[in-house]
């Protein structure tokens, strides 16, 4: 069965702080992604990943950073992380020459104080 | 502005009843388009996708979704709705369709679902 793991399902952090979102995806996929979820506003992107170490900003990469060291993995940084910033972060996944079905992890629930 | 409008934020059914979850794209071609679902505390999962030919797709769960180019939809639709069905419903696009996308999506806004037993 194919998975996305996000390592963290719910933080809470402080104004400020470096914060580390995890994912890893164990299909051998080129392609990752992520998502950020909130009411009304549905899911928008702020970095997507076609190849390691290969990056490209989506519609809302102010305040973030990405890394993708390995295929498998791809972490979103927030350097310093704002009370605009709670939310939920999804991460997705997808093969290149698969067209449509990303595919999910369960989703980080994100609260900044 | 290219975008995908859910018109519908919150709709409520009764279980049994028929569903229809409208969905409109603003883009000069007909991109690919999706239906994803996502049930209280997971991720979404795709429930059917339209690339081209039959506009009438079958997708998972009995769920099932129509393209009209002239109206630049892809309404979702259910004959009769379960209370396992209760979940948000996101419709997407891609908007390179046929070309290097890389599996990039455009979501819209969602729309809740509720089923009353």
């Amino acid at each position: 069965d194919v998975k996305v793991t996000q390592s963290s399902r719910y933080l809470v952090k402080r104004t400020g702080e470096k914060v580390f979102l995890e994912c890893v995806q164990d299909m051998d996929h080129e392609n990752m992604f992520w998502y950020r979820q909130d009411p009304g506003l549905g899911l928008r992107l702020i970095y997507f990943s076609y190849d390691v170490k290969m990056k490209e900003k989506g519609d809302i990469p102010e305040g973030y950073s990405v890394s993708r060291e390995k295929k498998e993995r791809f972490s979103l940084i927030l350097e310093s992380a704002s009370t605009n910033q709670t939310s939920m972060y999804l991460c997705a996944s997808i093969a290149t020459s698969n067209t449509g079905e990303l595919f999910f992890g369960e989703g980080s629930r994100l609260t900044v104080l | 502005a290219q975008s995908v409008t859910q018109p519908d934020i919150h709709i409520t059914v009764s279980e049994g009843a028929s569903l229809e979850l409208r969905c409109n794209y603003s883009y000069g071609a007909t991109p690919y388009l999706f239906w994803y679902v996502q049930s209280p505390g997971q991720g979404l999962q795709l429930l059917l996708k339209y690339f081209s030919g039959d506009t009438l797709v079958q997708g998972i769960k009995g769920f099932e979704a129509e393209f009209k180019r002239s109206q630049s939809s892809f309404n979702l639709r259910k004959p009769s709705v379960h209370w396992s069905d209760a979940a948000e419903y996101f419709c997407a696009v891609d908007l390179n369709a046929g070309g290097t996308s890389y599996g990039k999506l455009t979501f819209g806004q969602g729309t809740i679902l509720t089923v009353h037993p």
